[in-house]
């Protein structure tokens, strides 16, 4: 069956812009992730979604940064205002969703995101 | 908090060897996963192998394997038999609550 996908593939903006990066999960799956790999940070747990509870928001860097899921599968990230720093690859993550903290999580092939 | 600790940055292996890379973790949960990723430099995140605190043998996956050593809290990857295509950044996980928690990763190279 199909992965978990992303796009765009390469998105490079001006600073100052918003940019919105997409994650479609592997189909029936109600957990879905998101996390940022950057050179100086490493991988990092931005937001969580399960089902149609409240998200985990723990991670987000600063209110410039939301995200959102519509109808339980796709979602959205949002990132307002971009500033250089944002310049990373955002990673999505989806798993089946039944014992959330001890499953595998199945990756998409991430947005590269270039602020100049 | 959990941290999971990568110590090599960089390992060479000779094609159709063997290779240990090292994952040493903290944590006070007593029950805990553990896992390895592959990223190649396409950049996706690939799955190779999944340890739970309370499996009594050690996991393995064809040609990878985990030597879990829950008292020393490590859980080194191996991967044997060692191919050109086995190149890649590789990083240890731990779940903790809903999510992971990645090591900085280390950087195999397989020479011919």
């Amino acid at each position: 069956g199909a992965g978990v996908s992303q796009s765009p593939s390469n998105k490079v903006t001006e600073k100052g812009k918003d940019v919105e990066l997409r994650c479609d999960p592997i189909s029936g799956h109600t957990a879905l992730y998101w996390y940022r790999q950057s050179l100086g940070q490493g991988l990092e747990f931005l937001i969580y979604f399960q089902g149609n509870s409240a998200p985990d928001k723990s991670g987000l860097p600063s209110d410039r940064f939301s995200a959102e899921r519509t109808g339980g599968s796709v979602s959205t990230l949002t990132i307002q205002r971009t500033q250089q720093e944002d310049s990373a690859v955002y990673l999505c993550a989806s798993s089946p969703g039944t014992i959330p903290a001890q499953e595998t999580q199945y990756f998409g092939p991430g947005t590269r995101l270039l602020v100049l | 908090a959990q941290k999971i600790t990568q110590t090599q940055p960089g390992m060479f292996v000779q094609e159709k060897e063997a290779v240990t890379l090292d994952c040493t973790y903290d944590t006070s949960d007593q029950s805990y996963g553990l896992f390895w990723y592959k990223q190649p430099s396409s950049g996706e995140m690939i799955f190779l192998i999944y340890q739970g605190s309370y499996d009594e043998q050690n996991a393995t996956e064809g040609r990878y394997s985990l030597n879990f050593q829950k008292a020393r809290k490590s859980a080194n990857l191996v991967i044997s038999a060692s191919q050109l295509g086995d190149s890649a950044m590789y990083f240890c996980a731990m779940e903790y609550g809903n999510k992971l928690v990645f090591g900085a990763g280390t950087i195999l190279r397989v020479k011919s």
